[in-house]
């Protein structure tokens, strides 16, 4: 069964250095998706794209995120300065179409440690 | 901005038992997803509903768009039920963004 991949499943970094996470979503899906989970809290929207560009973003989704399809295949997530807030868990998901009408599958997630 | 509300926050039920969780929302919407997510973290999708009532083995979700209500149930629990169940919904009318409620921990005893 085709499933989002992400990579890694751990990133440890220091405040202050870029990171970037990687996913991998389902071949036919048209619309990606970045979430977020901070440690005990709810799951927060980051940022949808579609058609290569952002189609909508969070208050939380600030300059210092970027989203890019490199290729076909990935969708990436750059956080440019890390802070120590921004540690959590990311998730990557995807759907065929927009999620008000289509079921969106998610990764495995990545947690973000920044020390 | 939409808000969404779960009860109850924690569920203890013993296997077999027939569960019931939560949602509300405030503003109007397209679509109200429900997912479980298990103690490792990761997230799958259960359902999606528009209107009405969908069923899925042991599982079903039904949605009140005047009441602006969902319920999801589960009959015949068991302990592999165990997970945290969230609730979320497209968002002020977007079609891009979910808005997600806390979640419930359910935990079925054997």
């Amino acid at each position: 069964e085709p499933e989002v991949t992400q990579t890694p499943s751990h990133q440890v970094t220091q405040m202050g250095q870029e990171v970037i996470l990687r996913c991998v979503p389902i071949s036919n899906h048209l619309y990606f998706y970045w979430y977020r989970q901070i440690l005990g809290q709810k799951v927060e929207f980051l940022v949808s794209f579609y058609n290569n560009e952002i189609s909508e973003k969070s208050e939380i989704f600030d300059d210092q995120f970027s989203v890019e399809r490199p290729d076909g295949s990935n969708f990436t997530l750059k956080i440019r300065s890390t802070k120590l807030e921004d540690s959590a868990m990311y998730f990557c998901a995807s759907s065929v179409g927009a999620i008000a009408y289509n079921e969106q599958f998610f990764g495995p997630g990545t947690r973000l440690t920044v020390l | 901005k939409n808000e969404v509300e779960q009860s109850p926050q924690n569920l203890t039920a013993q296997e077999g038992e027939f569960i019931t969780i939560n949602c509300s929302y405030s503003v109007g919407i397209s679509a109200l997803h429900w997912l479980q997510q298990h103690p490792g973290g990761g997230i799958v999708s259960l359902f999606m509903l528009s209107s009405g009532k969908k069923k899925h083995g042991r599982l079903i979700a039904t949605i009140n768009i005047q009441e602006k209500h969902s319920s999801l149930h589960i009959t015949a629990s068991h302990p592999r039920d165990s997970a945290v169940y969230i609730c979320a919904v497209n968002s002020g009318g977007s079609n891009y963004k979910l808005t997600f409620g806390k979640g419930t921990l359910l935990t079925v005893n054997p």
